[in-house]
């Protein structure tokens, strides 16, 4: 079976607040990603982490910042955000990276809300 | 750079019709992979299916199938007498040799009863 969970299911803050969103796999994995999904739109990758290391950054803006503790878990912090930023952010894992093959597998997501 | 259309942006059928979601692709490399993600209302996209490139056998699970057509880069994805549960975004995906998924914009199927 494949899981990967994410905290919270919601969120909601203040541009001027500090969070945290969380994602778990426990499948073995050691790629991890992040998106972010708007609203009818599909999701863009943020970041890759592969064995615990960052090996993608799409340009992401620096009051997002990914952390990965250790192959299991996937941590994005968020600092000063904007309205803008209100997405579905959705985090997934796959057994590796940088190869064609991989399939990737999401967790439900975090709907996060910044007023 | 590698593409994926689905042409269809909305879909509404009636419960136990038949319906086919279309996905075209572009891509220069010779090896590549093909998924379908289904993406029901509470927002997980679920993993249905992977396909690569040498593999042009149709597949089919339950009341789904694929049809992978590499002379028209074609990646169409059936659903027999379709159900409500089938209600969902579908979204059509190709993989690249750093295992970065180029999506579809979804197309968003309505099933009712």
């Amino acid at each position: 079976d494949t899981e990967v969970t994410q905290t919270p299911k919601h969120l909601v803050m203040g541009m001027t607040n500090k969070k945290s969103l969380k994602c778990e796999q426990h499948m073995g994995h050691r790629a991890m990603y992040w998106y972010k999904q708007k609203a009818k739109k599909p999701p863009e990758l943020m970041f890759v982490y592969s064995y615990e290391k960052l090996s993608i950054n799409e340009s992401v803006p620096s009051r997002f910042s990914p952390e990965c503790p250790n192959s299991s878990l996937l941590n994005l912090h968020l600092h000063a955000l904007q309205p803008e930023d209100s997405a579905l952010y959705l985090c997934a894992s796959s057994q590796s990276s940088g190869t064609v093959q991989e399939t990737q597998y999401f967790g439900p997501g975090t709907r996060l809300l910044v007023l | 750079a590698q593409k994926v259309t689905q042409a269809q942006t909305e879909i509404s059928v009636v419960e136990k019709e038949d319906v086919t979601l279309d996905c075209v692709y572009e891509t220069r490399d010779t090896t590549y992979y093909l998924f379908w993600y289904k993406q029901p209302p509470s927002g997980e996209l679920v993993f249905l299916i992977r396909r690569n490139s040498f593999d042009e056998q149709n597949e089919i699970s339950g009341r789904y199938s694929w049809n992978f057509q590499k002379s028209t880069s074609s990646f169409n994805f059936t659903i027999t007498a379709s159900q409500v549960v089938d209600s969902a975004v579908y979204f059509c995906a190709l993989s690249d040799y750093n295992s970065k998924l180029t999506f579809g914009k979804g197309i968003t199927l309505s099933v009712r009863p």
